[in-house]
Parts: structure tokens; sequence; C-alpha cells
């Protein structure tokens, strides 16, 4: 079945560092790929998205672009900020049975910027 | 527009005790879902709905039960609730797919610790 698999951390970065988080998928269709944000205390919200292989999705200063040849869609960032602390999911929704997408999450990495 | 709404914040019962979580979504979204979210273990998907009067079982449908007869409400019920069952747990919506990778809103959450 579809899954995702992403670097669970903790990661702990200092303030303007670069940051990656490795997110790489299985699925027997062709997704659609995410990165969601949890900061401490909220649900989940939105950081971006692409839909086809090659596309870049972005927002905040966070890039990732979706490689169909190594089934992967790392989120990078040139300099983080205290800020950006929070737990990042990858997830993956594809077509199942039915029609509608079946949305898959990642175990999501913990993200810590010191000053 | 208050987006996903979930109460209670937060709740403690006791072992064997029932409870309703709720959950409303004022976006018109077809797509409803229920999550837990576990430290280690991400996102599971409990049950989800794509209608009124449609719903089915996900990843962890056991030890709970759900319905929807409105478009805008979706309750999550314990029916005895046990020490497993004390997580965070997340209420989402969506429009169903027409296209390609409709997003999830999320609400707050509500953590649960059953005693």
């Amino acid at each position: 079945g579809d899954s995702v698999t992403q670097m669970e951390g903790p990661v702990t970065l200092s303030e303007e560092a670069f940051l990656t988080i490795n997110c790489t998928y299985t699925a027997t269709g062709y997704p659609s790929l995410f990165w969601y944000v949890q900061y401490p205390g909220e649900g989940l919200q939105l950081l971006l998205k692409a839909t086809k292989a090659d596309d870049k999705g972005s927002n905040k200063g966070f890039e990732a672009t979706y490689r169909k040849e190594t089934t992967s869609f790392h989120l990078e960032k040139g300099s983080v900020q205290v800020s950006d602390s929070a737990v990042y999911f990858c997830a993956l929704s594809d077509l199942g049975k039915t029609s509608y997408d079946k949305v898959i999450f990642g175990p999501g990495t913990s993200l810590s910027v010191i000053p | 527009n208050a987006g996903v709404t979930q109460t209670p914040k937060f709740q403690v019962l006791k072992t064997g005790q029932s409870m309703t979580l709720q959950c409303a979504q004022d976006m018109n979204h077809e797509y409803m879902s229920w999550y837990r979210q576990d430290p280690g273990m991400g996102l599971r998907l409990i049950h989800y709905s794509v209608g009124a009067g449609i719903t089915d079982q996900g990843e962890v449908p056991n030890g709970y039960n759900v319905s929807r007869s409105t478009t805008e409400d979706f309750p999550l019920r314990l029916l005895s609730a046990a020490p497993s069952q004390t997580s965070v747990y997340f209420c989402a919506s969506s429009y169903l797919t027409s296209g390609r990778g409709q997003t999830q809103y999320f609400g707050p959450g509500t953590r649960l610790l059953v005693l």
C-alpha cells in the first residue's frame, strides 16, 4: 500500500541555519504531495503542495520539489527562524478504489530552532 | 468563517465511560475525517465520511463510532473508554476531489486522557 517515510528527528538548528527534512514515498498511482506544519498546541495546516512531477511548492521561504524518479519530496529552507519551530508532516494523496483521494501522513519531524 | 471547530479542547475520562467528541465545519466540505495523533506514530485515520449518511472505517476504527447526519457535523463517539485511547484527536475536512490534491483543513484538536 501507499506509505510516506520521513526523518523523525528531533532536529535542532541554530537560527539562520539551512534546513532539509527528507521525505520519500511509495504509491500505486500518481499521488499529490504535501507538507503540513503543526505549531505547538495547534492543528495541522498546509505549508505547501505539488501535484505533478517536477512541480515546486513554496511558501514562507520553504520549498519542496516533486521528484518522481526518486519518489521524494524533501523540504528545504535557506535560513530558519525561531518561529519555524514546529512539527512538519509529509503527506500524499492518491486516488483509492473510490473516486476520492486517500491521504497518508508520515510520522512527522520535530524541528527546534534556537537563537 | 470559523473553519473546522472541535469541542472539547481537553477531557479526562475514567475507563469505561463514554463520550462524544464534536467536530463541525462551515466550508461545505463533503469529506470529513477523524485522526488520532500519538508520539512517534504520526496521524492515524480512525473514520471518515464522504457525505451525509456515508461513513467508513480508517486504519484504527476499533472502539469508535461515527455518524454523519449533516454536511457540517461529524461527531466521534467513544463507546467505552480505555487507557489506550489516550491521545490527541484531530478532525479534518476537505472538498471531494474532482481534480488533484485537495487540501485538508484541520481543527485545533481534542486532548483526551483516559484514566
